[in-house]
């Protein structure tokens, strides 16, 4: 069964730091997601991305927060000046339209 | 926005015995209501799904009902065994949107002993 894969599986990186997550969707898929799970909470919707652009996006997406597609596979999440509060897992999620969403094994980044 | 509710936050069953955990959603044009499964440091599964012109859906020994008159759902976990132990997610999406975004309830720890 094809999964949504992600890179690197742990990123530990210094506040104020960029930092680039990565996500290949399952490749029939058009529609591309990315969620973040604080330790020990729900999880929570960052932003949507269809036909190379953003469809919608929750108020924790603010400009510290950008997401490309730059090629035929892979679909990244950019945080430009790390915060402490940005520590938790991040997962990348894709679907057909109208169908269910699948999940990749996250990222979980932890800021120093 | 939409608000899903979840209860309860943890479960502690007997190997053998059902579960239950219900969700309730605030917004009433939600229409679709997926349920996920985490294991610990995995990602979330989808186990069962239900869309709003559906009363009910069953797979195996997972069933998922919704009440949209009282905006609210409910997973319910037949014959437990200990690997059902995890923790377990609703969402809602709101309709519209081929690609809407998911609202997640807080979690449901479930243990099943033994």
């Amino acid at each position: 069964e094809p999964e949504v894969t992600q890179t690197p599986s742990h990123q530990v990186t210094q506040m104020g730091q960029e930092v680039i997550l990565r996500c290949v969707p399952i490749s029939n898929h058009l529609y591309f997601y990315w969620y973040r799970q604080i330790l020990g909470q729900k999880v929570e919707f960052l932003v949507s991305f269809y036909n190379n652009e953003i469809s919608e996006k929750s108020e924790i997406f603010d400009d510290q927060f950008s997401v490309e597609r730059p090629d035929g596979s892979n679909f990244t999440l950019k945080i430009r000046s790390t915060k402490l509060e940005d520590s938790a897992m991040y997962f990348c999620a894709s679907s057909e339209a109208d169908q269910p969403q699948h999940f990749g094994d996250g990222t979980r980044l932890s800021i120093l | 926005g939409e608000n899903v509710e979840q209860h309860p936050s943890t479960l502690s069953v007997q190997e053998g015995d059902s579960a239950v955990i219900k969700c309730t959603y605030s917004d009433s044009a939600s229409n679709y209501f997926p349920w996920y499964k985490q294991e610990l440091g995995k990602r979330p599964q989808l186990i069962i799904d239900i869309r709003s012109n559906v009363g009910e859906k069953k797979d195996q020994r997972i069933a998922v009902t919704l009440n949209k008159t009282a905006k609210h759902f409910s997973l319910h976990i037949t014959e437990t065994q200990p690997e059902d132990s995890a923790v377990y997610f609703c969402a809602a999406k709101r309709r519209g949107t081929s690609y809407g975004k998911l609202t997640f309830g807080q979690g449901t720890i479930l243990t099943v002993h033994p």
